[in-house]
């Protein structure tokens, strides 16, 4: 079965740095762009970051541009995001979500296809 | 304020049908991009309902069904079932702002 299950979430104090993992199964992970995305309590869906399937092109949104770090390692099936210098409104819950890819091409307005459950971020003092 | 404009809310009794807006801009849906359809219950994992405006995944029934003309797209669900109450999102991609960018959700809710 695809599947993708985030972990590393919790409670950390503004400023504080956190790392997320994505874990993934039942696809060949390394074909794959990979993105995360966030919900804010009672907020919408918001796209955080993407990385290309060999880790050549990275992107992210203005709001944690300097203070994120997306990165993944193929050998393990395994995609990270660590997140420093955080603050009261990254509190949400994480999203990994995979790149809808025809025939191995992954485009930036392609849908993301598999989703994992999410993992809770609290930041606060 | 989301890039993409969606109506807060919808409702409808079982059996009826509803459809949901998502309005862009000319550096978006307008720019010829596609527009993607999500079904969230929250504290789950979101689901692919449509995608590239129109394409459904396997597995997903064909009461729903998505559209674009324009700015705007819209997603239909027809023969409306308890089980539809969720948060529903469109996405496309914004070539001004050069990332995926989503509407603010709406709330499907069966009367």
């Amino acid at each position: 079965e695809v599947q993708l299950a985030e972990s590393g979430g919790g409670l950390v104090q503004p400023g504080g740095s956190l790392r997320l993992s994505c874990e993934a199964s039942g696809f060949t992970f390394s074909a794959y762009t990979m993105n995360w995305v966030r919900q804010a309590p009672g907020k919408g869906l918001e796209w955080l970051s993407f990385i290309s399937s060999r880790g050549s092109t990275i992107d992210y949104a203005d709001s944690v541009k300097g203070r994120f770090t997306i990165s993944r390692d193929n050998a393990k099936n395994a995609l990270y995001l660590q997140m420093n210098s955080l603050r009261d409104e990254d509190t949400a819950v994480y999203y990994c979500a995979r790149t809808y890819c025809v025939n191995y091409s992954c485009y930036p307005w392609s849908a993301f296809d598999i989703w994992g459950q999410g993992t809770l971020v609290t930041v606060s003092s | 304020q989301s890039v993409l404009t969606q109506p807060p809310s919808v409702s409808g009794a079982p059996g009826q049908r509803v459809t949901i807006s998502c309005i862009g801009s000319n550096s978006n849906t307008g720019a010829g991009y596609d527009v993607h359809w999500y079904q969230h219950l929250p504290g789950t994992a979101p689901k692919l309902l449509i995608y590239a405006n129109n394409y459904r995944p396997s597995g997903v029934p064909d009461r729903f069904s998505g559209s674009k003309s324009g700015t705007s797209a819209s997603l239909a669900i027809s023969g409306l079932q308890a089980e539809d109450e969720a948060d529903y999102y469109c996405q496309s991609y914004d070539s001004s702002l050069s990332r995926s960018v989503f509407g603010g959700g709406t709330k499907v809710t069966v009367l």
